[in-house]
C-alpha cells in the first residue's frame, strides 16, 4: 500500500519563528489532508490539498502532485499552534485514508 | 452547530464483553470512518462507508464490525474485546471520501 513519511519528526521553536514540515508519499493519490492534533487530542483537519497551494491565515500548503510530496508552512508561530501535524493520503483507485507519522511541534513562548 | 459526536468518551471494559461506540454526524455527509489512535503506531483506518449499506475493510479491520444503517450514524462494534484492542479511537465524517474530513471528540477505550 501507499507509504506516507513526514519530516522533522519533531520540531521546537520559539513563538513567532516560522516552520515548514515536509509529507511524502510514495505513489500519486486522490486526495492529502493535512490535520492538526492539539495537546488536548482533537482532531482538526486545516487543509484538503491534493495539489496546488492553498493559505489560510498564518498556514499554507503546497501539494506538488507529480514529484509525491506536500508541505505545510506555519508562519509567526503561536504557543497555540504546538501539537502534531499529521498528513494523510488517499491513494488512486480506493479510499482507505493513510496517515504519516506525524510531525510533534512545540513552540515556546 | 455542525459536529460529530461519539460516545461514550471513555471506556473500561473486560476482556470479551462486547461493546458498541457510536458515531453521529448532522452534516448529512456520505463518507464516514473509523480510526485507532496508539502511541508508536499513529492513526490507523479501522473501516470506512462510502454511504447507506456501503462499508469496506481499512489496515486493521480485524476485531471490529460495523454498520450504516443510516447516513447519519456509523457504530464500531467489538463483538468480544481483547487487550490489544486498547487505543484511543476516533470517527470521522465527510461530503465523500475526496473532500475534508471532520473528527469526532474521541473514545478512549481500556480493555482489561
Amino acid at each position: 500500500g501507499i507509504q506516507v513519511e513526514q519530516s522533522p519528526p519533531d520540531l521546537i521553536l520559539q513563538e513567532g519563528a516560522n516552520s515548514t514540515l515536509r509529507c511524502n508519499f510514495s505513489d500519486s493519490v486522490n486526495n492529502l489532508q493535512w490535520f492538526h492534533q492539539n495537546p488536548w487530542g482533537q482532531l482538526i483537519n486545516l487543509f484538503y490539498i491534493p495539489s496546488g497551494t492553498k493559505q489560510n491565515g498564518r498556514l499554507s500548503a503546497t501539494t506538488v502532485a507529480t514529484e509525491r510530496y506536500s508541505l505545510l508552512y506555519i508562519s509567526s508561530s503561536q504557543t497555540t499552534d504546538s501539537g502534531v501535524y499529521f498528513c494523510a493520503v488517499e491513494g488512486l483507485g480506493g479510499q482507505n485514508f493513510v496517515f504519516g507519522p506525524g510531525t510533534r511541534l512545540s513552540v515556546l513562548p | 452547530e455542525a459536529q460529530v459526536t461519539q460516545n461514550p468518551r471513555y471506556l473500561i471494559t473486560v476482556t470479551g464483553k462486547k461493546l458498541t461506540v457510536t458515531c453521529s454526524q448532522n452534516m448529512n455527509h456520505e463518507y464516514m470512518s473509523w480510526y485507532r489512535q496508539d502511541p508508536g503506531l499513529g492513526l490507523r483506518q479501522i473501516y470506512y462507508s462510502m454511504n447507506v449499506e456501503v462499508t469496506d475493510k481499512g489496515d486493521v479491520p480485524e476485531g471490529y464490525k460495523v454498520s450504516r444503517k443510516e447516513k447519519r450514524n456509523f457504530p464500531l462494534i467489538l463483538e468480544s474485546p481483547s487487550p490489544n484492542q486498547t487505543s484511543l479511537y476516533f470517527c470521522a465524517s465527510s461530503l465523500s471520501a475526496q473532500e475534508t474530513q471532520y473528527f469526532g471528540p474521541g473514545t478512549r477505550l481500556l480493555v482489561l
